[in-house]
């Protein structure tokens, strides 16, 4: 089955614990992504990564890290959690759609973290 | 300039009744619009989407008519059932194969038997 999964799907730290939420696709897609989803604001992007060795700022990345090591993994690395982390994370893989050469995300079930 | 504006935030229909969700945007760099569901628990789920030489694209139910001079989007949901009840996000896409996309804040529709 085609699919984003990650891990863990709920996590309860403390401040300054450092944590990696992973994120893998079996679809072979080139480009993945990483979201948080917060009340009232919707999803924003942390990172995104067009290919292997390929990463880059979205638009929230402050306090986050990435790697793209392998073309089916994209782990979320927070090495000083705060409180303000506290929040829904969604991984997303992305197939392109014809001779556009668009893509259109798949999401992940999603990663509820929060930061005592 | 990267923002996607949505409205409304929430929104109520009866059973068969036409649900409208309406976003805009004011970047010209954009230039491919999916629309999004998500139910509770899940993450959301690419619904239909639209390119803005296209002045609409059904699929099923679900219709989007776009706008390009006004810069606005919306997605009508026909004949609305209760399963149809999730939170709709409208996107947009960045040309130039970016890939980055950006979000509105989200409709939370209730349609009600």
């Amino acid at each position: 089955e085609a699919q984003v999964t990650q891990n863990p799907r709920y996590l309860i730290t403390v401040t300054g614990k450092k944590l990696t939420v992973t994120c893998s696709q079996n679809m072979n897609h080139e480009y993945m992504s990483w979201y948080r989803q917060d009340p009232g604001l919707g999803l924003r992007q942390i990172y995104y990564s067009m290919n292997v060795e390929v990463t880059d700022k979205g638009d929230v990345p402050e306090g986050y890290k990435v790697s793209r090591k392998e073309k089916r993994n994209f782990p979320l690395i927070l090495e000083s959690p705060s409180p303000n982390q506290t929040s829904l994370y969604f991984c997303a893989s992305s197939v392109w759609i014809g001779v556009s050469g668009r893509g259109l995300q798949f999401f992940g079930p999603g990663t509820r973290l929060t930061v005592l | 300039q990267q923002q996607v504006k949505q409205s409304p935030q929430s929104l109520i229909v009866q059973k068969g009744g036409i649900s409208i969700i309406n976003c805009a945007y004011e970047n010209t760099a954009f230039d491919y619009f999916p629309w999004y569901q998500q139910f509770p628990g899940k993450g959301p789920a690419l619904l239909i989407a639209i390119r803005p030489d296209v002045s609409e694209k059904k699929e099923g139910r679900f219709t989007i008519s776009f706008n390009k001079s006004a810069k606005q989007f919306s997605l009508h949901i026909m004949d609305s059932q209760p399963g149809d009840s999730a939170t709709y996000f409208c996107a947009a896409l960045f040309q130039g194969g970016s890939e980055k996309l950006v979000f509105g804040k989200g409709t939370k529709l209730t349609v009600n038997p």
